[in-house]
């Protein structure tokens, strides 16, 4: 399994361009997350999914949309980039089992606007 | 609401002392608790996870935490420091909502360093 995968690993984005980062997992889970990581911060859950067809907003959603056509991909997509938006984005995933609450990350997407 | 709270934004040890990192948490319920793990440019990994069984939970790496009710703690340790653990600690603390939807929430992390 390559459990959950990102792309790119970095991108640098102009203020006011848009970009979808890639995520996807083969583990067949049904939850799926997407948080941004800013130094000093923690992080902040941007949007979730809990099955294909089925998302919702998280603590920080605002200039962010995803969408979730399958089980195995949710991308998040940036319509207007701006310099708040800088920051290293993860995506994540979790089993519908009971007892089974952990969180699977991605490698991460760094990525800069200027 | 929940939250999670991690004293520390940098703990230092040297290679062989006792790693302690702390984490206290509040939940209006029973929680499930967890500690993960980031290393430099890396998503973050389970390290270990409290789920209402034994108190005291053993993990990877040689790590281990107890849940202390009482005190509402979580703390991390880890009885030898090795210089591969030098990376930062996430606490989290996790609540499950009907339908399924598990919100988590993370403290700020703990930068662990290993002075040889």
């Amino acid at each position: 399994n390559a459990g959950v995968t990102q792309t790119p690993k970095f991108r640098i984005l102009k203020i006011g361009q848009s970009m979808t980062l890639q995520c996807a997992q083969d583990m067949n889970h049904n939850y799926m997350y997407w948080y941004r990581q800013d130094p000093g911060m923690g992080l902040k859950l941007i949007y979730y999914s809990v099955g294909a067809g089925i998302t919702d907003k998280g603590e920080v959603p605002n200039g962010y949309n995803v969408s979730r056509s399958t089980t195995e991909d949710f991308p998040l997509r940036l319509e207007l980039a701006a310099p708040s938006q800088t920051s290293v984005y993860f995506c994540a995933s979790s089993p519908r089992l009971a007892g089974r609450h952990e969180q699977y990350f991605g490698p991460g997407t760094r990525l800069t606007v200027t | 609401a929940q939250s999670v709270t991690q004293l520390g934004s940098h703990v230092s040890v040297s290679e062989g002392a006792l790693v302690l990192l702390r984490c206290n948490y509040s939940s209006s319920v029973p929680p499930y608790l967890f500690w993960y793990v980031q290393y430099p440019n890396q998503g973050l990994q389970l390290l270990l996870k409290y789920t209402s069984a034994a108190t005291l939970v053993k993990g990877i790496n040689g790590f281990e935490a107890e849940f202390k009710k009482s005190e509402t703690s979580f703390h991390l340790t880890k009885p030898s420091a090795h210089m591969s653990d030098a990376a930062e600690y996430f606490c989290a603390v996790s609540l499950l909502f009907s339908g399924g939807y598990q919100k988590v929430t993370f403290g700020t992390g703990t930068k662990l360093q290993v002075i040889p």
